[in-house]
């Protein structure tokens, strides 16, 4: 079955240190990858997405993501958290007729 | 990206009543779809709603029990019927926008006493 794992159900950083969030994918054919966030009481925001060609993704608020096959790997990082970055987010992939299954989610922590 | 407003934000109902929760685009699009994310949970979809024909539901959700029309390409409603404690939720509808990409509205968050 198409589907994304993500690691590490609570992800805890410092303000201003890296943030890395994992995503794992299960599947023979390359998939279209996205990462989404929910803040508190808000719907789904779409950080970033990976479709074809170049294989690190940048998105918005300084995330970027990097799509490597050879580990069927997709995780999100920033080089340096803020506090705002604290939410939920999620690692979803396409799985066809434009459908989306979505991984368990990580919730950040962001510590002053 | 499509602008998706959601009614209501969210709700306090009593179990054996149905909520009608509405979804709103600013532009037509094709697909539009119903999620229902439990508490603590993830994303779980529940039906595609199709314009002009029936919703295409997922594997444990029924149409007796979250019936969705569809219209016209920029409206969709989601009923929750006969409500117990277990359906609440958040219910979020999304829009494709025929790039594998879906955007997702505010929510409705619901609770069932």
């Amino acid at each position: 079955a198409q589907s994304v794992t993500q690691l590490g159900s609570h992800v805890s950083v410092s303000e201003g240190a890296l943030v890395l969030l994992r995503c794992n994918y299960s599947s023979s054919v390359p998939p279209y990858l996205f990462w989404y966030v929910q803040y508190p009481n808000q719907g789904l925001q779409l950080l970033l997405k990976y479709t074809t060609g170049a294989t690190l993704v940048k998105g918005i608020n300084g995330f970027e993501a990097e799509f490597k096959k050879s580990e069927t790997s997709f995780h999100l990082t920033k080089p340096s958290a803020h506090m705002s970055d604290a939410a939920e987010y999620f690692c979803a992939r396409n799985t066809g007729f434009q459908k989306l299954v979505f991984g368990t989610g990580t919730r950040l922590l962001v510590s002053p | 990206s499509a602008v998706i407003s959601q009614k209501p934000s969210r709700d306090i109902c009593q179990r054996g009543t149905s909520l009608t929760i509405q979804c709103q685009v600013d532009s037509q699009v094709t697909m539009m779809f119903w999620y229902r994310q439990q508490p603590g949970q993830s994303l779980t979809l529940i039906a595609t709603a199709n314009q002009g024909s029936e919703a295409t539901y997922e594997s444990g959700f029924v149409i007796d029990k979250f019936p969705i029309s569809r219209p016209n390409l920029t409206f969709s409603t989601l009923t929750v019927s006969n409500m117990s404690p277990e359906d609440s939720s958040i219910y979020l509808c999304s829009v494709a926008d025929g790039q594998e990409t879906q955007y997702f509205g505010p929510g409705t968050r619901l609770l069932v006493l």
